[in-house]
């Protein structure tokens, strides 16, 4: 089957970490780009980093920038999101979403996973 | 940086047509695509490209883009499309991927 599996959610301090992962099965991972999309609590969607195929090009939304990382394994079909500095406004639904070949849109997600920042 | 603005809310009877409008500068030089979100559920990408459908997405489901404004049509709308619905685009002067603002859409 054709499925993102995210996981690696949680309750978090402010100013503390986390790694969320996101297992890809069914389709040749190596070969797309990947993306991590979030949602707060009843609120819209936001885009928040981006790799590519080859581990060349990493973009950042400008409030993530310099706290999280994106990294992939291709030999273990994984996606990765290192987060640190936690803000009580990242505390969101986060989604691993696959990047549809020669094109931008987002063809397959995840079902999500849910950090909390709060003390 | 670029903003997509789009309608909160937009109702509409069954069996009727839904427009839902995504507005941005110089917004048809890009390729608009567009997601539908029902509760508790991931997005589901809908229109691809301005106006393609992936494989499994009803005919119902039409995209344009021109000028300022793309346009996700729902035809004969049904109660299953009762969702939020969003565009995004790719900013290469940012080297950002944007999300609209969203639109709920409701069926009487």
């Amino acid at each position: 089957e054709v499925q993102l599996v995210e996981s690696g959610g949680g309750l978090v301090k402010p100013g503390g970490s986390l790694r969320l992962s996101c297992v890809a099965s069914g389709f040749n991972f190596r070969t797309h780009h990947m993306n991590w999309v979030r949602q707060a609590p009843g609120k819209g969607l936001e885009w928040v980093s981006s790799i590519n195929s080859r581990s060349t090009y990493i973009y950042d939304a400008d409030s993530v920038k310099g706290r999280f990382t994106i990294s992939r394994d291709d030999a273990k079909n994984s996606l990765y999101l290192h987060m640190k500095s936690l803000r009580a406004e990242d505390t969101a639904v986060y989604y691993c979403a696959r990047q549809a070949l020669a094109t931008g849109n987002f063809d397959l997600w995840g079902q999500g996973t849910l950090v909390i920042v709060s003390s | 940086s670029y903003v997509l603005t789009q309608p909160p809310s937009v109702s509409v009877a069954p069996g009727q047509t839904a427009r839902i409008t995504c507005g941005g500068n110089n917004l048809g030089d890009k390729s608009v695509h567009w997601y539908q979100q029902k509760p508790g559920q991931a997005p589901v990408l809908v229109v691809y490209d301005d106006r393609d459908r992936p494989s499994g997405i009803p005919e119902r489901f039409s995209g344009s883009n021109s000028g300022t404004t793309a346009t996700l049509t729902i035809s004969r709308v049904e109660a299953g499309d009762e969702a939020d619905y969003y565009c995004q685009v790719w900013d290469s002067s940012s080297d950002h991927y944007v999300f609209g603002t969203g639109t709920k859409v409701t069926v009487l």
